[in-house]
């Protein structure tokens, strides 16, 4: 199994912050990537797919990079509705997903 | 925008059988894989597995046998179907919808999920 990580799991910031969380594959997932977001009593909604392509209900401020084992998702000022925990997942051979990253208020 | 929604019983008890339905409205089942997904405390989020609207399916091998998915195409509907469930199965089950080849598991549309517990 591919088993992925994520870090940090909490992530406290500001409105207007810049932020960056990372997720790691045990092993090369080529661009099979995506990250969601979950806000609390809510399904998971995607939010980027082949690790930088945006859903089309995505605001620019999200962004997703990387490639093989090593990706990260920047908010490059993030906004009140940003606050959720978000989680990638890797589709490359079945599908695991990451522990989540919860960005909470600072 | 397709609309997805679980259905079935909330509490099951110990080593008996867990069915779910979900139930897909404003769009068709034909095409597409259809997943379910579960969340848990100590588990976080799981893939169960998919089937497709031909009825070709893939399972988490995690689940080690106990899990059945069967589908309706008249109904609209799929269904999952875990045997000798344990406390380890408490959950919120999603269903959800992945893309038209079997490689493209991103799940673009999502049921609201159903909590499911363990009743004695």
């Amino acid at each position: 199994d591919i088993q992925m990580t994520q870090s940090p799991s909490t992530l406290s910031a500001s409105l207007g912050d810049r932020v960056t969380m990372t997720c790691r594959a045990s092993q090369g997932v080529s661009n099979s990537l995506a990250w969601y977001q979950q806000k609390p009593g809510r399904a998971p909604k995607l939010l980027i797919y082949k690790a930088s392509g945006l859903e089309t209900w995505v605001p620019p401020r999200f962004s997703g990079s990387g490639s093989g084992t090593e990706f990260s998702l920047t908010i490059t000022s993030l906004q009140p509705d940003d606050f959720a925990t978000y989680y990638c997942q890797q589709y490359y051979d079945g599908v695991t997903f990451g522990q989540g990253t919860k960005v909470e208020i600072k | 925008q397709v609309q997805m929604q679980e259905s079935g019983p909330g509490l099951v008890k110990p080593s008996e059988t867990l069915s779910l339905t979900c139930t897909v409205s404003s769009g068709s089942i034909n095409s597409f894989y259809w997943n379910w997904i579960r969340l848990s405390p100590g588990r976080g989020l799981e893939w169960i597995g998919y089937i497709s609207y031909s009825g070709a399916t893939k399972y988490n091998p995690s689940l080690k046998g106990r899990v059945t998915f069967s589908v309706d195409t008249s109904k609209n509907q799929f269904s999952l179907t875990l045997k000798s469930v344990t406390a380890a199965d408490t959950a919120v089950y999603y269903c959800a919808r992945a893309g038209i080849v079997e490689w493209d598991l991103r799940f673009d549309s999502w049921g609201q999920g159903t909590l499911v517990s363990l009743s004695s």
